[in-house]
């Protein structure tokens, strides 16, 4: 069983649609990051979370500590935000354990 | 502007011919990385650093090399490619120690061993 794991997979949707991917995970962490990886390749950091929910535009993060558990939501999603997305843990190694991605495909 | 940046960002090599991938930031990070990506595998890490000249294996460091003489660069070196080692490879930086903040990529290297 992976220590990190997302879902789902894949996802596609429809212009528009609130978008959530979830991440799970078994370890005990110090922190949680969510990342974006563009066709194109690069990746890009999106937030990093200790506790609680940030936000930046119409990307929103929570995290449950006590049920191991990350939500990334995008609102009004557009066919820009088509992408992986990848969740992280950092250990209490500070070592970084990744997910798998979702890849998620946002049809106009 | 703060980057990691990475080169070559394309390669194609033969079997058995020593490569180098160049990798260095302009953040004064501590830490640095360096990961393969292969399709339905997620980012695996290679090696990483947590400071000049300390380096510590990853999760597939075989038939890779790395060094940290100096803070800002943390070059990949391919004694001796192999096919198995066609893949897409990130280095990353952040500061180290601690919950750390953010994540900064290179743009990736594409090599491709025939």
């Amino acid at each position: 069983k992976n220590e990190v794991e997302q879902s789902p997979q894949n996802l596609t949707a429809q212009e528009g649609e609130f978008i959530t991917i979830n991440c799970s995970y078994s370890v005990g962490i110090s922190a949680l990051h969510w990342l974006q990886q563009h066709p194109g390749g690069g990746i890009v950091s999106l937030f990093m979370l200790s506790s609680g929910k940030k936000k930046h535009g119409r990307l929103i993060a929570t995290i449950n500590i006590q049920e191991k558990h990350s939500s990334l939501h995008i609102t009004a999603s557009h066919p820009r935000d088509s992408a992986v997305y990848i969740c992280a843990v950092l250990d209490s190694n500070y070592q970084l354990i990744w997910g798998a991605g979702t890849k998620l495909i946002i049809k106009p | 502007e703060a980057q990691v940046t990475q080169n070559p960002r394309y390669l194609i090599t033969v079997t058995g011919k020593k490569l180098t991938v160049t990798c260095s930031q302009n953040m004064n990070h501590e830490y640095m990385s360096w990961y393969r990506q292969d399709p339905g595998l997620g980012l695996r890490q290679i090696y990483y650093s947590m400071n000049v000249e300390v380096t510590d294996k990853g999760d597939v460091p075989e038939g890779y090399k790395v060094s940290r003489k100096e803070k800002r660069n943390f070059p990949l070196i391919l004694e001796s490619p192999s096919p198995n080692q066609t893949s897409l490879y990130f280095c990353a930086s952040r500061l180290a120690g601690g919950i750390t903040g953010e994540l900064f990529f290179g743009e990736g290297s594409r090599l491709t061993v025939l």
